[in-house]
């Protein structure tokens, strides 16, 4: 199985900060890399996929990027809807498998 | 608009089978969707479990095949999940949802299933 591999696991901010999170694979996935939003006691909610595509209806402050091993999520401008738990998923194999999760607090 | 709901019992005893069903509403599950089964426990990371295509076989994580078995029913557009010989470490909230390729687009809203 590819393991996926995020930092940091947690992280403190502010509104109106940019921030980037990253995220390893254990081999190259090419630009198979998705990106999901999770906030308590909902399901993720997809964001991006194959590493730089927006998902419909996402706002433009989020951004992705990277390809084969190493990629990132940028928060331009962080709102306070932002504030939640982000996982990496790689798309390019199977068994799909998800990074341990970065979540993202009010400083 | 897709729709997916996950029902099942809650609770589940140890070396008993786990047994969830996910109905889908706004989309026929005979349609262009993939659709599957992921896990997440307490804390810890999401884990694919499986999925299938309608009109084709259902396929399983290898950490899980051996006790999980997926089956579909186009006429309730309903596909459930059963897990067999649980423990106390498939405790978790099983979210149901649907798949284009390894993306996982619309999700249930997850249910908690305990093994105790």
């Amino acid at each position: 199985d590819i393991q996926m591999t995020q930092s940091p696991s947690s992280l403190s901010a502010s509104v109106g900060d940019r921030l980037t999170i990253t995220c390893r694979a254990s081999q190259s996935i090419r630009s198979y890399l998705n990106w999901y939003q999770q906030k308590p006691g909902k399901a993720p909610n997809l964001l991006i996929h194959d590493a730089s595509r927006l998902q419909s209806g996402v706002p433009s402050r989020f951004s992705g990027s990277g390809s084969g091993t190493d990629f990132t999520l940028t928060i331009s401008s962080l709102q306070p809807e932002d504030f939640a738990t982000y996982y990496c998923q790689q798309s390019y194999s199977s068994p799909a498998t998800f990074g341990q999760g970065t979540k993202l607090e009010i400083k | 608009q897709v729709q997916l709901q996950e029902s099942g019992p809650g609770l589940v005893k140890p070396s008993e089978t786990l047994s969830l069903t996910c109905t889908v509403s706004g989309y026929s599950i005979s349609s262009d969707y993939y659709w599957g089964w992921i896990r997440q426990p307490p804390g810890k990371r999401l884990e694919w479990i499986g999925s299938f295509y309608h009109s084709g076989s259902p396929y399983y994580n290898p950490s899980l095949k051996s006790r999980v078995t997926i089956s579909v029913d186009t006429s309730k557009n309903q596909f459930s999940l059963k897990l067999s010989s649980v423990t106390a470490a498939d405790t978790a909230v099983y979210y149901c949802a649907s798949v284009t390729g390894w993306n996982f687009h619309h999700w249930g809203q997850g249910t908690l299933v305990t093994v105790s």
